[in-house]
């Protein structure tokens, strides 16, 4: 199997607090993560690629002191919304891979955030 | 960079006809494509795949054909049933090492009794 979690599955947050959200590989090993945001009725958009061990690889445009990724073990990946602002609403799905050989990925079931 | 696009954005089937949905890419370079389920409020499901070494793949009433010359790889949903309705993304990538994936647009079909 390939099974990915999410946690939370929703959150609502106070303007100017931080969120985190976490991603879990839960029968297999990890060794690479996506972050991903997808607004309403459109695509997913890649924030960051995160590697175990090492810093993760953030897409032109994402503000890397924002958007706060850490991927500690094999199959644990944090993404962490610092100051959080109503903008950064959105639902936000994580992905991964089963290594540097296998194509395929995995999705999370998202995250949705809103921030009041 | 890649970028993909994907055709069309909306497709509106009678049960039992079939689905056609058309991406083109940008970057030669590219050989793993997906295809992707979305049902709304959920996760995106890999519902087929198929890599640049192949020209057509099938799986049931699901197929995904490619041609690399053209740039340009199309889903084919037959017998369509009413459970297929969802949004579908195409996506494409450089296969191995952290490459990352780049989705098309999405296209959104719906599936009339």
């Amino acid at each position: 199997g390939a099974v990915v979690s999410q946690h939370p599955s929703r959150v609502i947050c106070k303007s100017g607090t931080s969120v985190k959200i976490e991603c879990r590989s839960l029968d297999f090993q990890a060794t690479t993560m996506f972050w991903y945001r997808q607004f309403p009725k459109q695509s997913l958009m890649l924030m960051a690629t995160s590697n175990e061990g090492s810093k993760a690889t953030y897409e032109q445009g994402v503000e890397k002191d924002k958007f706060l990724i850490n991927h500690a073990s094999l199959t644990l990946s944090t993404l962490t919304v610092t100051s959080a602002h109503p903008e950064d609403s959105s639902f936000y799905i994580c992905s991964a891979r089963k290594g540097p050989q296998r194509d395929e990925q995995y999705f999370g079931p998202g995250t949705r955030l809103t921030v009041t | 960079g890649e970028n993909v696009e994907q055709h069309p954005s909306t497709l509106s089937v009678q049960e039992g006809d079939s689905a056609v949905i058309k991406c083109t890419y940008s970057d030669s370079a590219s050989n793993y494509f997906p295809w992707y389920k979305q049902e709304l409020g959920k996760r995106p499901q890999l519902i087929i795949d198929i890599r640049s070494n192949v020209g057509e793949k099938k799986d049931q009433r699901i197929a995904v054909t490619l041609n690399k010359t053209a740039k340009h790889f199309s889903l084919h949903i037959t017998e369509t049933q009413p459970e297929d309705s969802a949004v579908y993304f195409c996506a494409a990538s450089q296969s191995g090492g952290y490459n990352k994936l780049i989705f098309g647009a999405g296209t959104r079909l719906a599936v009339h009794p």
